[in-house]
């Protein structure tokens, strides 16, 4: 158990809907990152945010956004869901900016039918 | 941008030795990350190296050569439970930069 707590496991939605996605990170980690993993594309970094505060985006689609809560709870929302969509959603936190390890929640796998 | 490269498979016998390359072009560098990933699960840190040269952790080895944007990840003593897919990641340098760039992965499945 690393510590990182996402819910839900398992969203099931359809095209054109939109679901949220949340991370609890890990008691005392400020920074928290989003990735999506897809079957063709790997692991894929989607935004950080640290402390509140957006500090680094990535492939992040505009259907995406996402925010970090006072309590550093984070949540990842996706709108007008694609077919494409469908991949597993993982959150991570580091207790810095850059700390050099990052642990990873369980994951989201969302399809999207 | 980001390029890193790593094989896509490699099989090896239970007990045996195996080294999984991975080279990256960055435009920064601040460190370079092995992850283990078993299918559907979460990744797991294996380790990290920012310095050149060889970072040992029981089973684990991983090493890393700045100036050839090089890096292996060592495994010993294969066991079953080791097959799974190897994730190498480079983190990029600067303020705004602090996230990983991850390759394809290197599924490495071990046979009795």
């Amino acid at each position: 158990d690393s510590g990182v707590t996402q819910t839900p496991k398992h969203l099931i939605t359809a095209t054109g809907q939109r679901v949220t996605l949340r991370c609890s990170p890990r008691s005392g980690d400020l920074s928290v990152y989003w990735y999506q993993q897809s079957l063709d594309q790997g692991l894929q970094f989607l935004i950080q945010y640290y402390n509140g505060e957006e500090r680094a985006k990535g492939n992040i689609l505009e259907r995406f956004s996402a925010q970090q809560f006072p309590d550093l709870h984070s949540e990842l929302n996706l709108s007008s869901l694609e077919l494409g969509d469908s991949a597993l959603y993982f959150c991570a936190s580091s207790a810095e900016q850059g700390g050099t390890e990052a642990f990873f929640g369980q994951g989201t796998r969302l399809t999207v039918v | 941008g980001q390029n890193i490269d790593q094989p896509t498979e490699m099989t090896a016998t239970e007990g045996a030795i195996v080294q999984i390359n991975c080279t990256y072009q960055t435009s920064g560098f601040n460190g370079l990350f092995w992850y283990q990933q078993h299918a559907g699960e979460a990744p797991t840190f294996l380790s990290y190296n920012v310095l050149d040269g060889l970072e040992e952790k029981g089973r684990f080895s991983s090493f890393l050569s700045r100036s050839k944007g090089y890096s292996y990840l060592l495994l010993k003593e294969l066991q079953m439970k080791d097959s799974a897919s190897y994730l190498c990641a480079v983190r990029g340098e600067g303020t705004n930069d602090y996230k990983l760039s991850f390759g394809a992965g290197t599924t490495v499945t071990v046979r009795a």
